[in-house]
């Protein structure tokens, strides 16, 4: 497996509260997503990052923002949680290279938003 | 918007029969199409994927069929056994720029019976 870890892996947490994510990874990979992952919408993209400091925003960013600071971490933050953000949130991390530019995803967060 | 359309959401099959699994994308930028399987609990993980040059990929019992005419790809589990049983998504990303940005569907959840 692919060296990335993320945490909490599970989080009750109430509307109006912050919330960050942490995704961390050992391969010295370039490229970091983050990901939600809801029924019946597969895997949307949050957020992304292709370098340390470089950030863009994906297709569902609204509420979301994101750091990173050193080339390991990518953090995600919801600044004020609501109900629609009961996700389960998925890492990933990709090199950026070879033919197909794989990406390998982490275990997930499972945040509830109450 | 999706922009990948994955069907059908789920699918059960008896063991040693053939799993079929049908994606439509939209963008005809798109030039890298892979599939994903996610057992429960776990991240995804990639599976196969294909470009765009060629109309079939095959890699033991998995098989990706490839129309750029019609803008659809498809997923075959031949002799599909009860260790299939998992959550499939299709994704499609463009590799200008080489963020590998992925879109995905919406998953097909395949059972396979014993």
């Amino acid at each position: 497996d692919a060296g990335i870890t993320q945490s909490p892996r599970h989080k009750v947490t109430e509307t109006g509260t912050p919330v960050t994510l942490r995704c961390h990874q050992t391969e010295n990979h370039r490229y970091m997503y983050w990901y939600r992952q809801d029924p019946g919408h597969g895997l949307r993209l949050i957020h992304y990052s292709y370098g340390v400091k470089d950030t863009d925003k994906g297709e569902v960013s609204d509420g979301y923002s994101v750091s990173r600071s050193k080339t390991e971490d990518f953090l995600l933050t919801l600044e004020s949680a609501t109900s629609s953000q009961t996700s389960v949130y998925f890492c990933a991390i990709s090199d950026g290279t070879g033919s197909y530019n794989e990406q390998f995803f982490g275990p997930g967060t499972r945040l509830t938003v109450l | 918007q999706q922009q990948v359309k994955q069907s059908p959401q789920s699918l059960i099959v008896q063991k040693g029969g053939i799993s079929i699994i049908n994606c439509a994308y939209e963008n005809t930028a798109f030039d890298y199409f892979p599939w994903y399987q996610q057992f429960p609990g776990k991240g995804p993980a990639l599976l196969i994927a294909i470009r765009p040059d060629v109309s079939e990929k095959k890699e033991g019992r998995f098989t990706i069929s490839f129309n750029k005419s019609a803008k659809q790809f498809s997923l075959h589990i031949m002799d599909s056994q009860p260790g299939d049983s998992a959550t499939y998504f299709c994704a499609a990303s463009k590799r200008t720029g080489n963020t590998g940005k992925l879109i995905f569907g919406q998953g097909t959840t395949l059972q396979v019976k014993p």
